[in-house]
């Protein structure tokens, strides 16, 4: 049972934008850093965003992150074909010394 | 670059264990530690723990306490993740990454070991 709630799905159009938001608690989101992952299909999860909005070397700034409060949001513009994935939040939680993840959100190219 | 590579796929029977490993290079090994995650068929993701491989100080989520151990073999930078009195509901693909603890994201991660547990 995952601590942190995503949305199980967002859609969009080539070209514009979709947020997925993040819902947590203060023993987790409200007072840690949170990151992002992109899952491809069949392949391992990926690092996008760390430390609530930061970017790993070689990942565009099509890709953002924010915090705030208990909540956190990752914000995809420019969305191509190439963008359709799962996507998990992910952050420490201190209450429960483990590392959480969110529970999903599988991104559709319409 | 920093590269954790798994071993391969196994089968096993409900009670049995499995043993995976993920050897890393690209960096010094000792200086990080390792996280285990696992993903059920269309399912999320799970962390199972995390070791410092540099003293193997060792982190278990609750849930699979008793069950899992983790090590490393700093002479060969890899970490291994024993799974003890499997069950169907283990089966997964199971993931190493490096970090995964406090204020260190899991990243990178191994490319994923299947592990199906089947009578």
């Amino acid at each position: 049972q995952s601590v942190l709630t995503q949305p199980p799905s967002v859609s969009a159009a080539p070209g514009q934008k979709v947020t997925i938001s993040c819902s947590g608690s203060s023993s987790n989101i409200g007072n840690n850093y949170v990151s992002w992952y992109q899952q491809l299909p069949g392949t391992a999860p990926k690092l996008l965003i760390y430390d609530n909005n930061k970017r790993p070397s070689g990942i565009p700034d099509r890709f953002s992150g924010s915090k705030s409060g208990t909540s956190a949001t990752l914000g995809i513009t420019g969305l191509q074909t190439g963008d359709e994935a799962d996507y998990y939040c992910g952050t420490w939680d201190s209450s429960l010394s483990a590392w959480v993840f969110g529970t999903g959100t599988k991104v559709t190219v319409l | 670059q920093v590269q954790l590579v798994q071993s391969g796929a196994e089968v096993k029977k409900p009670g049995a264990s499995v043993k995976v490993s993920c050897k890393a290079s690209g960096y010094t090994f000792t200086s990080y530690g390792i996280s285990w995650v696992r993903q059920a068929p269309g399912q999320g993701l799970e962390w199972m723990g995390w070791i410092s491989a540099y003293n193997g100080n060792t982190n278990y989520a609750q849930k699979l306490q008793g069950r899992v151990t983790m090590t490393t073999d700093t002479s060969t930078s890899t970490a291994y993740m024993e799974l003890r009195s499997l069950r169907s509901d283990d089966t997964a693909v199971y993931y190493c990454a490096r970090e995964g603890i406090s204020l260190h994201p899991p990243d990178p991660w191994g490319q994923g070991t299947l592990v199906t547990v089947s009578s």
